[in-house]
């Protein structure tokens, strides 16, 4: 069963725009992951912030993590067209699992 | 590039044949876990490799078995092929410990037809 739902299912923004997603879980975990996937190629790993941690960065990303909440957000700022792709979170299948659960993703699309 | 890599890229098969997927670990990486992804969903965990013996299982039918080698590299196979198995499938190389990253492969596209 999945675990984590993102938030919106798309998303169409400007370049040079901010792209926010949202991505909601069940059960308690130890970390979170983002991935970006494009056009049903591999995914490529972006982030993992884990549970004691609020937020991180890595160049224009931005993860913020609310275990009270059971929610993260990825934030893209200053979108260019090659961040048009597919975005899923990922959480262990349990607290201590190394087995991952995806949920459908956020297709971001970054117009010109 | 993740150093995870799986071949073939494509593949087409026939309903009720067998096929057999390929993925080579990235340097270092002890674990090893295939993922399913229909069209338009994220990935569903199928099993996982460690030490060479399987370490979980998603909700996949037995036709769907595995092996991880010394050299940690694996395969996955599928017998009796139905049409519903068409998706991409992708391989997952990571080292065993809490909090670590896992890196996918750029996956193996499966049509059955």
């Amino acid at each position: 069963s999945q675990q984590g739902e993102e938030d919106p299912q798309a998303l169409s923004i400007q370049e040079g725009e901010n792209a926010t997603m949202n991505c909601s879980y069940k059960t308690s975990i130890n970390n979170l992951q983002w991935y970006r996937q494009n056009s049903g190629r591999g995914l490529v790993h972006l982030i993992l912030i884990r549970s004691n941690e609020r937020e991180k960065h890595s160049g224009r990303l931005r993860v913020t993590l609310d275990t009270s909440k059971k929610s993260s957000s990825l934030l893209i700022t200053a979108s260019r067209a090659a961040d048009t792709a597919s975005y899923f979170c990922a959480t262990p299948l349990t607290i201590n699992d190394y087995k991952l659960s995806f949920g459908a993703g956020t297709t971001v699309t970054v117009r010109a | 590039e993740t150093g995870v890599t799986q071949s073939p890229t494509h593949l087409i098969k026939t309903r009720g044949q067998q096929v057999t997927l390929r993925c080579s670990s990235q340097s270092g990486h002890n674990t090893v876990s295939w993922y399913q992804q229909a069209l338009g969903q994220g990935p569903q965990f199928i099993f996982q490799y460690y030490r060479e013996e399987e370490n979980g299982r998603g909700n996949f039918p037995p036709r769907f078995s595995g092996l991880q080698f010394p050299n940690y590299s694996s395969e996955l196979n599928v017998n009796a092929l139905e049409l519903d198995d068409s998706a991409l499938y992708l391989c997952a190389s990571s080292l065993r410990g809490t909090n670590t990253e896992a890196f996918f492969g750029q996956g193996t596209r499966l049509t059955v037809v």
